[in-house]
């Protein structure tokens, strides 16, 4: 079976400091990850996923299969950063996300 | 409007009755999946239809069911309503089956009571 775990519910740092959000993942074959963000009132949107391997509003992440990891890294984060994080895995020929349980990120000013 | 529309926005309905949620697919896109998402929890995959087949389920009872369109617009419907049943239902459009992610709904609210 396939499972998404991000151990923290909740996240909270200063402007301007790294943020990390930790996503594990268990799935026995190649899987595609993804990260999805859900702003304030607004809908779950893709951030990023990893065959693409880009950093979107400065947000990157690797695939870790040796750790099966896909954590979200941030150098520097922005008060606009706040928002809820869902890490999603999409298993090989099948056709669903298998989503986390999120993160929710709070940047203090 | 192209993105991904669902109707109607919120919902209450006694326990034992049906219900049918409503999705608008992203111009373009072929490929429409439900989610269930309960208080606190991360999006649960219900089912995908592609070209109006079912084409992948998670684990939901028979009484979850769906259709899709020949304009690819969807509907979900559920029978016998539970109060477990209560959640958020979002609905995701994509174009191809594989390797792209989705475009979400805002979702529907439904409470059971």
């Amino acid at each position: 079976a396939q499972r998404v775990t991000q151990p923290e519910k909740l996240l909270s740092v200063f402007k301007g400091a790294p943020v990390e959000l930790k996503c594990n993942y268990s799935y026995s074959g190649s899987p595609e990850l993804f990260w999805y963000v859900q702003y304030s009132r607004q809908r779950l949107q893709l951030l990023l996923r990893h065959i693409s391997r880009e950093s979107i509003k400065g947000f990157t992440a690797d695939l870790n299969k040796g750790e099966t990891s896909f954590h979200l890294k941030k150098p520097f984060a922005q008060e606009e950063d706040s928002a809820m994080y869902y890490c999603g895995l999409k298993p090989q020929g099948a056709q669903k996300l298998v989503f986390g349980q999120g993160t929710r990120l709070t940047i203090n000013p | 409007e192209t993105g991904v529309t669902q109707s109607p926005t919120h919902l209450i309905k006694t326990r034992g009755q049906q219900v049918t949620l409503r999705c608008s697919s992203q111009s373009g896109h072929n490929t429409v999946s439900w989610y269930q998402q309960a208080l606190g929890q991360g999006p649960q995959f219900i089912f995908q239809y592609y070209r109006e087949e079912e084409n992948g389920r998670g684990n939901f009872p028979p009484r979850f069911s769906g259709l899709q369109f020949p304009n690819y617009s969807s509907e979900l419907n559920v029978n016998a309503l539970e109060l477990d049943d209560s959640a958020l239902y979002l609905c995701a459009s994509s174009y191809t089956l594989d390797r792209d992610g989705y475009t979400f709904g805002s979702g529907t609210r439904l409470t059971v009571v």
